[in-house]
């Protein structure tokens, strides 16, 4: 069946500019993640999302990012005046349970490059 | 969060056992230790999850002691696909919401 997907796989942008990750889980996932991984590192969490809310979004590292996942499917992730430290793969997974336990399925994330 | 530290990279040749092992001596009683498996541009993937003494399925092995201190997740006869980074991840935060991962064992598997 299908995995989860993400789109674009690639965003190249201008500091200051606006961006949309958008994540499609696993069909019937309820729990889904946003990471972010930089070069040598491992994925950082960001976000997690049970249903519509977001139930932990501890992860965000201030207030120009935001998600939505407003019918408990596809979510996106969304940076606001970007800067070049936020360039980093973003990688958003998905699982069918309501723990971190609960095996997460990755998509191939998108390659987010700020000029 | 339990602290873990893993070996940066290993190398290995193809047809060898890969033993990797992961130290995580705050470890609490309530967590579970996890291995995921991450391919180059690609996001990780789940290998095996163990609480104590051994779990075993088709891609691997994971070993860990009573003491739950550390853990070792064993690779057999590992081909070149096998290179990847892998993360050994103990516990989840507070929330029990999000997974550590840290910088994980880089394998690099050679003919």
């Amino acid at each position: 069946g299908a995995g989860v997907s993400q789109t674009p796989s690639n965003k190249v942008t201008e500091k200051g500019k606006y961006v949309e990750l958008r994540c499609d889980p696993i069909s019937g996932h309820t729990a889904l993640y946003w990471y972010r991984q930089s070069l040598g590192q491992g994925p950082e969490f960001l976000i997690y999302f049970q249903g519509t809310g977001a139930a932990d979004d501890s992860g965000l590292p201030n207030d120009r990012f935001f998600a939505v996942r407003p019918e408990g499917s596809v979510s996106t992730l969304k940076i606001q005046r970007t800067e070049r430290g936020d360039s980093a793969v973003y990688l958003c997974a998905s699982s069918s349970g309501t723990s971190a336990y609960n095996e997460q399925f990755f998509g191939p994330g998108t390659r987010l490059t700020v000029l | 969060l339990a602290k873990t530290t893993q070996p940066i990279s290993m190398d290995s040749y193809e047809g060898q056992e890969v033993n990797i092992t992961c130290s995580h001596n705050n470890i609490a009683t309530n967590d579970y230790i996890t291995w995921y498996q991450q391919f180059p541009s690609q996001g990780p993937r789940f290998i095996i999850q163990g609480y104590k003494t051994k779990v075993t399925n088709e891609v691997a092995s994971l070993f860990i002691p009573a003491d739950r201190k550390s853990s070792t997740l064993s690779l057999p006869r590992v081909s070149l696909s096998d290179t990847a980074v892998y993360y050994c991840l103990v516990g989840v935060s507070n929330s029990g919401y999000a997974l550590n991962f840290g910088k994980g064992t880089s394998l690099l598997v050679t003919p």
